[in-house]
């Protein structure tokens, strides 16, 4: 059964640093997500993306944030300045139309 | 404001013992509810949608139904697997997001 994966799956960065997310949606699917959730809280939408742009994105999505497909089977979440708030999960998921599935997710640690 | 709520916070049933979880919500517009499973430290992994009042879908012991302001994900005879914690999630039209509950956190004893 076709999944979404996700590398890697822990991330430890230092404050200040610029980490990239990488995610590969299932094959078929042309809509891509970003979601984070920290520890005990919510899951929470960052992003979404079609058609080689972002089609909506919330108010945690700011300038630090970025999106890309680089290529025809990747899709990255870069936070170009890190900080302490951003430690978190991040889901990528993708979706053919209405069901959105996610991947396993990246903890990433911002010390 | 579109929002989500989940209850209980958290559901302790012993194996065989059956119960519901609820999920109310207010939107503006529905178009679709969602329920998923979550592990600890793992991905949403996805169980059911629901797009109409009086919608019910069913998968092995869970049981999933709608109404125009919550839906029920029904437990038939847990077992100790079904430990996990249950999202809904909710997707208003002209919205691409998905807005989620905080979750009921079941636990199932033998």
């Amino acid at each position: 059964e076709p999944e979404v994966t996700q590398t890697p799956s822990h991330q430890v960065t230092q404050m200040g640093q610029e980490v990239i997310l990488r995610c590969v949606p299932i094959s078929n699917h042309l809509y891509f997500y970003w979601y984070r959730q920290i520890l005990g809280q919510k899951v929470e939408f960052l992003v979404s993306f079609y058609n080689n742009e972002i089609s909506e994105k919330s108010e945690i999505f700011d300038d630090q944030f970025s999106v890309e497909r680089p290529d025809g089977s990747n899709f990255t979440l870069k936070i170009r300045s890190t900080k302490l708030e951003d430690s978190a999960m991040y889901f990528c998921a993708s979706s053919s139309r209405q069901t959105q599935y996610f991947g396993p997710g990246t903890r990433l640690l911002v010390l | 404001e579109d929002q989500v709520t989940q209850s209980p916070e958290a559901l302790r049933l012993q194996e065989g013992e059956s119960s519901s979880l609820n999920c109310s919500y207010t939107v503006s517009g529905l178009r679709g509810l969602f329920w998923y499973r979550q592990d600890p430290g793992k991905g949403p992994e996805f169980l059911f949608t629901l797009y109409s009042a009086g919608e019910e879908k069913e998968k092995e012991r869970l049981k999933a139904t709608l109404t125009k302001k919550e839906s029920f994900l029904h437990i038939t005879a847990p077992k100790p697997e079904d430990s996990a914690t249950y999202l809904c999630a909710v997707a208003p039209y002209n919205t691409d997001k998905l807005i989620f509950g905080t979750g009921t956190r079941l636990q199932v004893f033998p």
